[in-house]
């Protein structure tokens, strides 16, 4: 069975400070990894997405990194903002579910 | 405006009593999933359904049902079986099984 794993758990930085957060799952067979960011309270909203055959992924200060072969993603955040202070999960999908870390609860101070 | 909803935000459930979980979907999905959250855990699969009237089970389905009679809705029902229900519940969807997920707001739900 895929497991899914993040580390840190929690993470405080100072604005402005470019951070990395991590991902690893004990699985190499896998169709694609997603990673999220959710508010307290809130659902899931999804930041990228990338497939098997992809390296990376970028969206404005986002950059989402895969290395299938040794089962590990990172999430790239630059020039982090307050706004950024959210819990960060990765998701990777074996074909029919997707499997979840348990988040980097991550806050950015001003 | 397309998406996932999700009724009530807060539910309350009594000792022995059955509740319904609503989750409707706009964006035309065929897929569709309930998730389970609790603090400190990673979301877990509760069932999944990628057609009308077929879902199949996830990791934890014991003491839930769900049903899939119409492609934008696919509620869940918390049985008085399933023992320690309170948790924070997600319903997601996707166009096909491989691509993105898309989350509703979720649904909290806490036993009297």
């Amino acid at each position: 069975k895929q497991e899914v794993t993040q580390i840190p758990a929690a993470l405080s930085v100072p604005e402005g400070e470019n951070l990395v957060l991590n991902c690893s799952f004990t699985d190499s067979a896998i169709y694609n990894l997603q990673w999220f960011r959710q508010d307290p309270g809130k659902g899931l909203t999804s930041l990228l997405l990338i497939q098997s055959s992809q390296r990376e992924q970028t969206s404005g200060r986002l950059n989402a990194s895969l290395d299938k072969s040794s089962g590990r993603s990172t999430l790239y955040i630059a020039a982090s903002q307050p706004g950024d202070s959210a819990t960060y999960l990765c998701a990777v999908n074996t074909g029919n579910q997707f499997y979840f870390g348990t988040g980097t609860s991550l806050t950015v101070i001003p | 405006d397309g998406g996932i909803t999700q009724s009530p935000k807060y539910l309350f459930r009594k000792e022995g009593q059955n509740v319904t979980l609503s989750c409707e979907q706009n964006l035309n999905h065929d897929a569709m999933y309930w998730y389970r959250q609790d603090p400190g855990q990673g979301l877990r699969l509760i069932y999944y359904s990628q057609i009308v009237n077929d879902f199949q089970k996830g990791d934890i389905a014991e003491g839930y049902s769900v049903s899939r009679e119409k492609k934008e809705s696919f509620p869940l029902t918390v049985t008085s079986a399933q023992k320690n229900p309170t948790a924070f519940y997600l319903c997601a969807s996707s166009p096909q099984g491989l691509e993105t997920q898309y989350f509703g707001p979720g649904t909290r739900l806490l036993v009297l």
